[in-house]
């Protein structure tokens, strides 16, 4: 079963506007990350923010994490068409074989020109 | 060069046939992982191995079998393949506590 539910499944923006993508988990976690996957390549990873932290920022991306609400979102600024790939978050548990990660679905940004 | 490289890229098989997927990582990282993506699935985890000659199940193992006797390699085996194991297969690894690290992927077809 998957841990993590991206929203929006699909996201069409044009070039220099914002996207933020948003991730829903169901158990508690150790850290949570986001990683990217271009077409025919693997998961490149973006970002690791802990379960104590509330936002993280790197370069153009801005990460927030709310444990309450078990939720996180991920903000691409300024999106240029290199952008465009599929957006994945990925929680890794608390304990025991906390290495594993636990994979949404996905959501696939498309970067119009 | 120092990566994660997976062989073959492309494979087609019939159903019956033993095939073996490989992966190789140059980092010494002591975490390696199998996942199979799916349409609709995301990532599933199969195997993960935290060192030489220690492996466990993930979410999804049946029909497959995996071995670590070295810490750069982590072969993945489907014993006797079926068509449901069609899919994408990737390998990551990792040094504990740390991101994981991706190969391109080897892309099973199975008929």
């Amino acid at each position: 079963s998957q841990q993590g539910e991206e929203d929006p499944q699909a996201l069409s923006i044009q070039e220099g506007e914002n996207a933020t993508m948003n991730c829903s988990y169901k158990t508690s976690i150790n850290n949570l990350q986001w990683y990217r996957q271009n077409s025919g390549r693997g998961l490149v990873h973006l970002i690791l923010i802990r379960s104590n932290e509330r936002e993280k920022h790197s370069g153009r991306l801005r990460v927030t994490l709310d444990t309450s609400k078990k939720s996180s979102s991920l903000l691409i600024t300024a999106s240029r068409a290199a952008d465009t790939a599929s957006y994945f978050c990925a929680t890794a548990g608390i304990g025991v074989g906390n290495e594993k990660l636990t994979f949404g679905t996905g959501t696939r940004l498309t970067i119009i020109p | 060069d120092a990566g994660i490289t997976q062989s073959p890229r492309y494979k087609i098989t019939e159903t019956g046939r033993q095939v073996t997927l490989m992966c190789h990582q140059t980092w010494s990282h002591s975490y390696m992982f199998w996942y199979r993506q799916d349409l609709g699935h995301g990532l599933r985890l199969i195997y993960y191995s935290a060192a030489a000659d220690i492996t466990d199940k993930g979410e999804v193992p049946d029909g497959y079998v995996v071995s670590r006797s070295k810490t750069e390699n982590f072969p993945l085996t489907l014993e006797s393949a079926t068509r449901s194991q069609t899919s994408v297969y990737f390998c990551a690894s990792s040094g504990g506590n740390q991101p994981q690290h991706f190969g391109d992927g080897t892309r099973l077809s199975i008929l």
